[in-house]
């Protein structure tokens, strides 16, 4: 049975660091792009950043290009994203999600909160 | 890039049949049989739907359809029942390897 989960939300001030895991289990992780997707409170959907298979990929939505570093260690099986300068925006639960295109799968996400 | 185009809201009495649209451009929706159709009842994580455009994972019900034409793919629920109602959302990959989701569709069923 394919497992995401996701873990590292919290509280945190504007400015400050926050680093996401998602550790996967059920499949042959390192086959895969990998995924986070974004839900705001009460808002739709948002695609964050999405990293190859082998890791030599990473593409960013606009917003979070410059302060989020999306990573993978296929040996552990995990997903990383460390999410540095928090803004008040950046308030969502973040959910980690595999192979968007073919086959996807979610996990059930973890509450990043940014607050002043 | 845009998020695609989905109606805020539709309608359906139990046991009829909707519709919702997703309409994107030549560089997303378009150009690629890679749409995908999530279902989010409220306080819960997105559920798939529909992948590649019309395929269904293992256990999710045949009266969830998708298709496309043109930059417009659509997702149709037949045999409305109550538990359908929910957020809809739709997702299609863009040139480049990035992805974007439609703005979402709440389902009222009546």
């Amino acid at each position: 049975e394919v497992q995401l989960v996701e873990s590292g939300g919290g509280l945190v001030q504007p400015g400050g660091s926050l680093r996401l895991s998602c550790a996967a289990s059920g499949f042959t992780f390192r086959n895969y792009w990998m995924t986070w997707v974004r839900q705001a409170p009460g808002k739709g959907l948002e695609w964050v950043a999405s990293i190859k298979p082998d890791g030599s990929e990473k593409h960013y939505v606009g917003s979070v290009k410059g302060r989020f570093i999306l990573s993978r260690d296929n040996a552990e099986n995990s997903l990383y994203l460390q999410m540095d300068s928090l803004r008040v925006e950046d308030t969502a639960m973040y959910y980690c999600a595999s192979d968007l295109n073919h086959s996807p799968y979610w996990g059930q996400g973890t509450l990043v909160t940014v607050f002043s | 890039q845009s998020a695609l185009t989905q109606p805020a809201s539709v309608s359906g009495s139990p046991g009829q049949s909707i519709t919702i649209s997703c309409t994107g451009t030549s560089s997303d929706v378009g150009s690629y049989n890679f749409v995908s159709w999530y279902q989010q009842h409220p306080g819960k994580a997105p559920k798939v739907l529909i992948y590649e455009g019309s395929k269904r994972p293992s256990g999710v019900s045949n009266r969830f359809s998708g298709s496309k034409s043109g930059n417009t793919a659509s997702l149709a629920i037949s045999g409305l029942q109550a538990e359908d109602e929910a957020d809809y959302y739709c997702c299609s990959y863009v040139t480049g390897d990035t992805w974007v989701f439609g703005g979402g569709t709440k389902l009222t069923v009546l």
